[in-house]
């Protein structure tokens, strides 16, 4: 398995613009995270999904950003309008079963100018 | 809900000194994992504990989990330049069973 892939690596946006994170979990692993990342708050969970269904989306900062995973294959963290305080470093991870070793992607820098 | 909290934030060390970083929670957990983030890169996964007391050994690294389950240590031997990145503790969060939630982290830097 070629691991978790996240698309695109980097993003650069206009403030205000709409941006699509995309997510490719590991075949098999029921569960999916979308996590964020800067230097000021570390390693912050958004939301994770158990078997496409979002279990807890309370780390997700406002209504601005949305979740989906329509497929067990597939997720989207969109954010809309972006805004320069959500520049970060977005991870995705999935992992088996609950509380079990997570795969993490490569990222997604982004960049809100 | 339910946090880790991670000391120390920061260490530098000299190649050949050892490092320890320390997890802990204001509730029990039912394991902890500990994630290694070179610098650039993406977190990966070391080790999870279980048991009450475990400790688990990997080349250099030893992974203590507390009596309580409440606290754990991972402790590095001899730095090597190799070691350098942010290792971080992550636990199971609030009543979501599935949720991992991932401690501040200790930045480690080792000076040859």
């Amino acid at each position: 398995d070629a691991g978790v892939i996240q698309s695109p690596r980097h993003e650069v946006t206009e403030m205000g613009q709409e941006v699509t994170l995309r997510c490719k979990p590991i075949s098999g692993h029921d569960y999916l995270f979308w996590y964020r990342q800067t230097m000021m708050r570390g390693l912050e969970l958004l939301i994770y999904f158990n078997n496409n269904v979002p279990i807890d989306d309370s780390g997700m900062p406002e209504d601005r950003f949305s979740a989906k995973m329509p497929n067990a294959s597939f997720s989207t963290l969109k954010i809309q309008p972006s805004e320069p305080r959500d520049s970060a470093v977005y991870f995705c991870a999935s992992s088996l079963y609950e509380n079990t070793e997570a795969f993490f992607g490569q990222g997604t820098r982004l960049t809100v100018v | 809900g339910q946090q880790v909290m991670q000391i120390p934030q920061y260490q530098h060390v000299q190649e050949g000194e050892d490092f320890t970083t320390y997890c802990n929670s204001s509730t029990t957990l039912s394991n902890i994992q500990w994630y290694k983030q070179r610098p650039g890169g993406h977190p990966v996964f070391l080790i999870q504990l279980v048991k009450s007391g475990e400790v688990k050994k990997q080349k250099r690294l030893t992974f203590q989990f507390g009596e309580a389950k409440k606290n754990s240590s991972l402790h590095i031997t001899a730095t090597q330049t190799t070691d350098v990145g942010t290792y971080f503790c992550a636990g199971p969060g609030g009543t979501s069973y599935g949720k991992l939630t991932f401690g501040q982290g200790t930045i480690l830097t080792v000076h040859p």
